[in-house]
């Protein structure tokens, strides 16, 4: 069965320090991976999409996330947080054959003035 | 409008109450998902439908019963819940059903169940 996990529950940054917020999932065979941002009282917003070809993926807001195959592994980062980034962020991984996105349980970020 | 829209965006219900949960997509997609968030639990997958056909029901409890009339609105309706039934409920919409198609999300439905 397909799984994904972030290990980091809360983070904390400073305004203007970069983010590395973790993925790791388990997938049988090649994954479409997913990051989406999700504001208080908001539905989820995607940031970014993988399924093939470059593993560094660029996405909206500012946001990249680099698929390593062999860390089973789709980190999303960001070079500098600006404070309206405050959010939870869910990684996701789906495939083919009709298997639905299983998302991990989230991380919630702080960013600090 | 665009994209996923939710009615109504909170909602109080008794456990005996009935209710009912819309969802309309103007993405011209074919599939529809109802999640369920509960605090501290990871994103529950509870029904999917394709072209108005169900094609996934999650175990979940009968007092929930999903309606699709058409590939744009999706419904689900509530009857005699429980109190763990109170969360945040999430309609989707993608092109295709899957896990390979970004899916868009809506606002989401706060419920409270007194």
């Amino acid at each position: 069965a397909q799984s994904v996990t972030q290990p980091d529950i809360h983070i904390t940054v400073s305004e203007g320090a970069s983010l590395e917020l973790r993925c790791n999932y388990s997938y049988g065979a090649t994954p479409y991976l997913f990051w989406y941002v999700q504001s208080p009282g908001q539905g989820l917003q995607l940031l970014l999409k993988y399924f093939s070809g470059d593993t560094l993926v660029q996405g909206i807001k500012g946001f990249e996330a680099e698929f390593k195959r062999s860390q089973s592994s789709f980190n999303l980062r960001k070079p500098s947080v600006h404070w309206s980034d405050a959010a939870e962020y869910f990684c996701a991984v789906g495939g083919n054959a009709g298997n639905m996105l299983t998302f991990g349980g989230g991380t919630r970020l702080m960013v600090k003035p | 409008e665009t994209g996923v829209t939710q009615t109504p965006r909170h909602l109080v219900m008794g456990m005996t109450n009935k209710k009912s949960l819309k969802c309309e997509q103007h993405l011209g997609h074919n599939a529809m998902y109802w999640y369920k968030q509960s605090a501290k639990k990871p994103l529950e997958l509870m029904f999917v439908y394709n072209f108005k056909e169900q094609t996934e029901n999650n175990s979940v409890p009968s007092r929930f019963s999903p309606e699709c009339p058409n590939s744009s609105h999706l419904f689900l309706h509530l009857h005699t819940l429980q109190p763990e039934d109170s969360a945040l409920y999430l309609c989707a919409s993608s092109r295709s059903a899957g896990g390979s198609d970004t899916q868009y999300f809506g606002p989401g439905t706060r419920l409270t169940v007194l």
